[in-house]
């Protein structure tokens, strides 16, 4: 299958620092990318859907200033924690598909704020 | 609630036997997607099943989808110490390209 990769797998960050994860497709071309969300035991929220070139799409409840999502090429989405708090603290996945074809997912991050 | 249900949320049963986790889901999809995650770690991919097929099978693991019901199974069969983990499924929907994940159930295989 395709290859998503995510940068860092890990970070851990000062309470009021802002944090920068990357998801990159290394074999394809992503017309559309996909972050996700996950509390301990728990499953994979869907947070927001970027389409390259154009806004996010945020999911209800989730914060856009919060979490910024920049989809500026066919290869990359980053997502970007702001003013990044000890609850958002979470493991950060993203997943990136061609057209109508399957998604396919990073390895994610897990962010701890202290 | 943007995810689907799982039942069972948990399951304990002894090496060897059979594992069968359910999954229901709202909308009308594209694909169903089966996925196993370790404690703390990434997914990893087990099956794909397109709406227009009914059952799969791939190794030890079988899934049937029922689209009029809006439901799938993911059987483990003679199931291994190894396959403790957490199970979901993910439905890609129609139109809107999204993957959403069901609520998961946690398997625990007993050596």
């Amino acid at each position: 299958g395709a290859v998503v990769s995510q940068h860092p797998s890990r970070v851990i960050c000062k309470s009021g620092t802002s944090v920068k994860i990357e998801c990159r497709s290394l074999d394809f071309q992503a017309t559309t990318m996909f972050w996700y969300r996950q509390f301990p035991k728990k499953s994979l929220m869907l947070m927001a859907t970027s389409n390259e070139g154009s806004k996010a799409t945020y999911e209800q409840g989730v914060e856009k200033d919060k979490f910024l999502i920049n989809h500026a090429s066919l290869t990359l989405s980053t997502l970007t924690v702001t003013s990044a708090h000890p609850e958002d603290s979470s493991f950060y996945i993203c997943s990136a598909r061609f057209s109508n074809t399957e998604a396919f997912f990073g390895q994610g991050t897990r962010l701890t704020v202290v | 609630s943007q995810q689907g249900e799982e039942d069972p949320q948990a399951l304990s049963i002894q090496e060897g036997e059979n594992a069968t986790m359910n999954c229901s889901y709202k909308t009308s999809i594209n694909n169903l997607q089966w996925y196993r995650q370790n404690s703390g770690r990434g997914l990893v991919h087990l099956i794909l099943i397109r709406s227009n097929e009914r059952e799969k099978h791939s190794g030890r693991l079988r899934v049937t989808l029922d689209t009029s019901k809006k439901s799938s199974s993911l059987l483990i069969t003679a199931s291994r110490a190894a396959d403790t983990a957490s199970y979901f499924c993910a439905t890609d929907q129609t139109g809107g390209f999204k993957t959403i994940f069901g609520a998961g159930t946690r398997l625990f295989v007993k050596a």
